[in-house]
């Protein structure tokens, strides 16, 4: 089965900093992958998702990850965060494209410091 | 806007208790799903649908069962609570399996059994 690795379980950083939070997965195969962001006492929310084609993705609030197979990594990164980016980030992905695949890492929290 | 409301925020059970999570969504959406979410344990799959009147089990089934006589409503069921469950629990829903890109979610259920 596949697993998916986020090593980095809480990140704190200054606001107007950049941050990268990582993920990995174990397949080789073809593989959708995807990131949720979790806002406090809410559900998860999809923040963007790579399926096919260009490896850099975007989100419409300024995050992008890149889609790297040989590392089998999908690592998401923001420039300059804002301290409404404080959340839980969940990486996740789907082998066959359904979601009743999908596999999730243990989430990374973001704290974004004024 | 597509919505996945699930009945109840916050719960407090007793231990031995019959206890119901109801989820509904209104997107027409084939494939309903139930996760339980821990810190450092990431999203784990209890049950999923597919179709009314089916369902699968996830990654820790036990201890809990499904109900689908709907399409747009999946009802958890755990037969006899016990403080082991004490858990968020989080229902989400995605489109036909070919093709399905995302899952969409509710906002949790933060269930506290005593």
């Amino acid at each position: 089965a596949q697993s998916v690795t986020q090593l980095d379980s809480q990140v704190p950083v200054f606001e107007e900093a950049p941050v990268e939070l990582r993920c990995n997965y174990s397949s080789s195969v073809s593989v959708y992958l995807f990131w949720y962001v979790q806002y406090p006492n809410q559900g998860l929310q999809l923040l963007l998702k790579y399926l096919s084609g260009s490896t850099l993705v975007e989100s419409i609030n300024g995050f992008e990850a890149e889609f790297n197979k040989s590392q089998t990594s999908f690592h998401l990164r923001k420039p300059s965060v804002h301290i409404s980016d404080t959340a839980e980030y969940f990486c996740a992905v789907s082998e066959g494209g359904g979601a009743n695949n999908l596999f999730f890492g243990t989430g990374t929290r973001l704290t974004v410091i004024p | 806007d597509v919505k996945v409301t699930q009945s109840s925020r916050y719960l407090v059970k007793r231990t031995g208790e019959k206890v119901f999570l109801e989820c509904v969504q209104d997107m027409d959406h084939e494939n309903m799903f139930w996760y339980r979410q821990d810190p450092g344990l990431g999203l784990r799959l209890i049950y999923f649908s597919y179709d009314v009147k089916m369902k699968e089990k996830g990654d820790i089934p036990e201890g809990y069962s499904v109900s689908r006589e709907k399409k747009e409503r999946f009802s958890l069921i755990l037969e006899s609570a016990s403080t082991n469950q004490t858990s968020m629990y989080l229902c989400a829903s995605a489109g036909p399996t070919e093709g399905t890109t995302e899952a969409f979610f509710g906002q949790g259920t933060r269930l506290t059994v005593v």
